[in-house]
């Protein structure tokens, strides 16, 4: 059983595209985060959200605390966008559950 | 400006070796942590650490054992390595309610 579902695994999407990335959480949590991991296996941390929205740049970060669920949108996506996103949930006591992560595509 | 480093992108080594994979990281951290992510398991912990010479066994300890003598350095060591090892590894420190800072991960094959 995992404590963070991501959705979609797989994504392809044409430039320019509006794209979202879901990730739905079981477990309280202190914050969420998103990353971003390009070939070549370097993590990036996005985001990290308690509540709210939170944007950079073409990224946009939504939590629903009550729902559990939060979501990663990209505006007006871009090939250089292409990497997996992993969602990972801090529980507090230090600790961090990940999501299995979404490849994204973008397709010039 | 590299906030948490790891000491090798890639490395081979032989089954039985000992490895050591360092990580360093310059925003005073209390928390470090080390996991290896596996196609279609994604990112799994190993160990962590919240303090200087304390370590705590995270999901998949076996095989793993962890050193930190300092507070900026965290190192995972295989004892004897084996291919079941063959992994990415990544370490990520923070502090309470911080963004988690990750280093660009080691990729490790044992042959």
């Amino acid at each position: 059983k995992n404590e963070v579902e991501q959705s979609p695994q797989n994504l392809t999407a044409q430039e320019g595209e509006f794209i979202t990335i879901n990730c739905s959480y079981s477990v309280g949590i202190s914050a969420l985060h998103w990353l971003q991991q390009h070939p070549g296996g370097g993590i990036v941390s996005l985001f990290m959200l308690s509540s709210g929205k939170k944007k950079h740049g073409r990224l946009i970060a939504t939590i629903n605390i009550q729902e559990k669920h939060s979501s990663l949108h990209i505006t007006a996506s871009h090939p250089r966008d292409s990497a997996v996103y992993i969602c990972a949930v801090g529980k507090g006591g230090n600790q961090f559950y990940f999501g299995t992560g979404t490849s994204l595509t973008v397709i010039p | 400006d590299v906030k948490v480093t790891q000491s090798s992108r890639y490395l081979v080594k032989r089954t039985g070796e000992k490895v050591f994979l360092e990580c360093v990281q310059d925003m005073d951290h209390e928390n470090m942590f080390w996991y290896r992510q596996d196609p279609g398991l994604g990112l799994r912990l190993i160990y962590f650490s919240y303090d200087v010479k304390m370590k705590e066994k995270g999901d998949i300890p076996e095989g793993y054992s962890v050193s930190r003598e300092k507070k900026e350095r965290f190192s995972l060591i295989l004892e004897s390595a084996s291919t079941n090892q063959t992994s990415m590894y990544l370490c990520a420190s923070s502090s309470a309610n911080t963004e988690a800072f990750f280093g660009q991960g080691t990729r490790l094959t044992v042959v």
